[in-house]
């Protein structure tokens, strides 16, 4: 599982609140990345890290902000909530032992009221 | 810019069947092209993936070799079982420099059945 998890596993939230999302990762791997997973359209990427303090934007990145101070964490913050947001979001990390290839962690489940 | 088409689902298929799920792809240069699977509440889960024109990836009795000639990478499995249901996801990683982005296809839902 590449040493990924996520918090929290489920969040019920109401529009117009922020919403901040935890990527936490054991294997120093340098890069990581936010997708959303919608129906009928497989899953989009956000944000993706290279570096601490590096990020850079994704397909659908509008509405969603990233920050990482530590190699380990990358966070993903939704700063008014929509229920256009709501989605499953998943953290994945570029490495292992397949070289050049994402891994996925277990996802949280967001829902937007 | 890159893009990925899986044929529709949900695929139906009684166990030992065989198994081709579609995948065609649009890329620029020379993408790695990866199959993914997700179980039911879980994570996605590599599969198998392959990284030029040829190549074959392989695990756990499933099979896909991309083909440039005809820019698709075609999931297989000769006998499928129960335990194999989930949903199944093309994807390429792209080229183009920016993290080797992944770009997915919208998923093929296998259903096993005795």
């Amino acid at each position: 599982d590449a040493g990924i998890t996520q918090s929290p596993r489920h969040k019920v939230t109401e529009t117009g609140t922020p919403v901040t999302l935890r990527c936490h990762q054991t294997e120093n791997h340098r890069y990581m990345y936010w997708y959303r997973q919608d129906p009928g359209h497989g899953l989009r990427l956000i944000h993706y890290s290279y570096g601490v303090k590096d990020t850079d934007k994704g397909e659908v990145s509008d509405g969603y902000s990233v920050s990482r101070s530590k190699t380990e964490d990358f966070l993903l913050t939704l700063e008014s909530a929509t229920s256009s947001q709501t989605s499953v979001y998943f953290c994945a990390v570029k490495g292992g032992p397949w070289g050049d290839t994402q891994y996925f962690g277990p996802g949280t489940r967001l829902t937007v009221l | 810019g890159n893009s990925v088409t899986q044929m529709e689902g949900p695929v139906t298929l009684s166990e030992e069947a065989f198994l081709t799920i579609n995948c065609t792809y649009t890329a620029t240069g020379y993408p790695s092209l990866f199959w993914y699977v997700q179980y039911p509440g879980e994570g996605l889960q590599l599969l198998l993936k392959a990284t030029k024109a040829d190549d074959k990836g392989s695990n756990k009795g499933f099979e896909a070799t991309y083909r440039k000639e005809t820019t698709s990478f075609h999931l297989e499995k000769g006998s499928v079982q129960v335990s194999d249901s989930a949903v199944y996801f093309c994807a390429l990683s792209g080229t183009d420099g920016g993290g080797n982005k992944l770009t997915f296809g919208t998923g093929t839902q296998l259903k096993v059945e005795l």
